[in-house]
């Protein structure tokens, strides 16, 4: 099914660790996202890749780095994860017309880190 | 860097009953998205609203955009269980809402 696949579905790390969550979309939007979703916070946005070759900070990007490795994958990286970033993670992909989302996000069904 | 304020936060209701939430902000909205979103999966796109007034109804959902575009609101008529989830309202400069938090109760 056409969609946006988010690698690994769960995942524990110890503070100081590092590790790459994966996203990958088929559905040859041009707009990727990686968002956090916290109790009381809702979603807020850490990076975005408006197209192939460019990424943006987003509200809350310190602590992480991204990767646009192509049109179809999109990469979040902790380099040194704190308790802090214990959170539920989503990729998701969008058509973009400038600024602006046209037709909405898909979403990926989420990656869920715990930071000890 | 623009607010959605969504109401209620929480909403817990009998199953048959009908339910109105609502997403405001200070600014005009350019678009405006609504998603479910249940636990442990994503959020899933009902709808994009982009004119101001537009109606738009999805089986027993009815989506409202205000005219001067700076409100919403989700109107769910006779709510099933299945209905149950977290609703989120998002504009098209990637900011959402916090959610309102549904629960259809049997």
């Amino acid at each position: 099914n056409a969609g946006v696949t988010q690698t690994p579905k769960f995942q524990v790390l110890k503070t100081g660790q590092s590790m790459t969550l994966q996203c990958a979309q088929d559905m040859n939007h041009n707009s990727m996202y990686w968002y956090r979703q916290d109790p009381g916070m809702g979603l807020r946005l850490i990076y975005y890749s408006a197209s192939e070759g460019t990424t943006d900070k987003g509200e809350v990007p310190n602590g992480y780095n991204v990767s646009r490795l192509n049109k179809r994958e999109f990469s979040l990286r902790l380099e040194s994860a704190a308790p802090s970033q214990t959170s539920v993670y989503f990729c998701a992909s969008s058509t973009r017309q400038g600024r602006f989302i046209l037709y909405g996000y898909t979403f990926g069904s989420g990656t869920r880190l715990t930071v000890v | 860097t623009q607010l959605l304020e969504q109401s209620p936060q929480f909403l817990s209701i009998q199953e048959g009953e009908n339910l109105t939430v609502y997403c405001n902000s200070s600014s005009v909205f350019s678009s405006l998205q609504w998603y479910r979103q249940e636990p442990g999966e994503g959020p899933v796109l009902l709808v994009t609203v982009v004119t101001g007034g537009e109606v738009k109804k999805l089986k027993r959902l009815t989506f409202q955009f205000g005219d001067a575009r700076k409100d919403s609101s989700l109107h769910i008529t006779a709510a099933q269980t299945g209905d149950t989830g977290l609703y989120l309202c998002a504009e098209g400069k990637l900011v959402f809402g916090k959610g309102t938090k549904l629960t259809v109760n049997p």
